[in-house]
């Protein structure tokens, strides 16, 4: 399998612009998680999805963010507007059902860069 | 409540040394605690894990020793090596299957 696929890698844009995530789940995964890490604030859980709906979005911190899972295999998240503040290391991981509690299989993560 | 608190935030060892991570946290209700490894420029990969009715669980050169009364977990690497270096995030698992990270902890291992 090829793992938790995440595009783009590297994404620099200008304040006041969208920016768009993308991530693709192990198939037969079932639950998809977003983070943010940052060198201040860590790993931060932003929403989590379990069968494509969203069950927590308690750690998105504002408005500007969304995020959706139309289907099974794909999930966005969304920022927009962009602003410096939001420059980070976005992580995608997906779990599946049967995994041990604990077990998410994390994807190569986007650096955000908001100028 | 739902914090998990790690030190130190770095650790310099020599090699064949011994690394000691610590962990601790506060709410009760967390059943399920991994440790994640992360080297520069990928994401973190599940390394070991323990349940709360276990008091060590050992993985190779990897041991994590809980201590359920004092709320306290650690990772002990033994014989570390330059290839251990790594950020290393403790967690904890709730119900609502949502994993809470530590802060992490740079380790270098120098040869």
């Amino acid at each position: 399998d090829a793992g938790v696929i995440q595009s783009p890698r590297h994404e620099v844009t200008e304040m006041g612009q969208e920016v768009t995530l993308r991530c693709k789940p192990i198939s037969g995964h079932n639950s998809l998680f977003w983070y943010r890490q940052t060198m201040m604030r860590g790993l931060e859980l932003l929403i989590y999805f379990n069968n494509n709906v969203p069950i927590d979005d308690s750690g998105m911190p504002e408005d500007r963010f969304s995020a959706k899972m139309p289907n099974a295999s794909f999930s966005t998240l969304k920022i927009q507007p962009s602003e410096p503040r939001d420059s980070a290391v976005y992580f995608c991981a997906s779990r599946s059902l049967s995994a041990s509690r604990g077990e998410q299989y994390f994807g190569p993560g986007t650096r955000l860069t908001v100028t | 409540q739902q914090q998990v608190k790690q030190s130190p935030q770095s650790l310099i060892v020599q090699k064949g040394g011994i690394s000691i991570i610590n962990c601790a946290y506060e709410n009760t209700a967390f059943d399920y605690f991994p440790w994640y490894q992360q080297f520069p420029g990928k994401g973190p990969a599940l390394l070991i894990a323990i349940r709360p009715d276990v008091s060590e669980k050992k993985e190779g050169r990897f041991t994590i020793s809980f201590n359920k009364s004092a709320k306290q977990f650690s990772l002990h690497i033994m014989d570390s090596q330059p290839g251990d270096s790594a950020t290393y995030f403790c967690a904890a698992h709730n119900a609502g299957n949502m994993l809470t990270f530590g802060g992490g902890t740079r380790l270098m291992v120098k040869p």
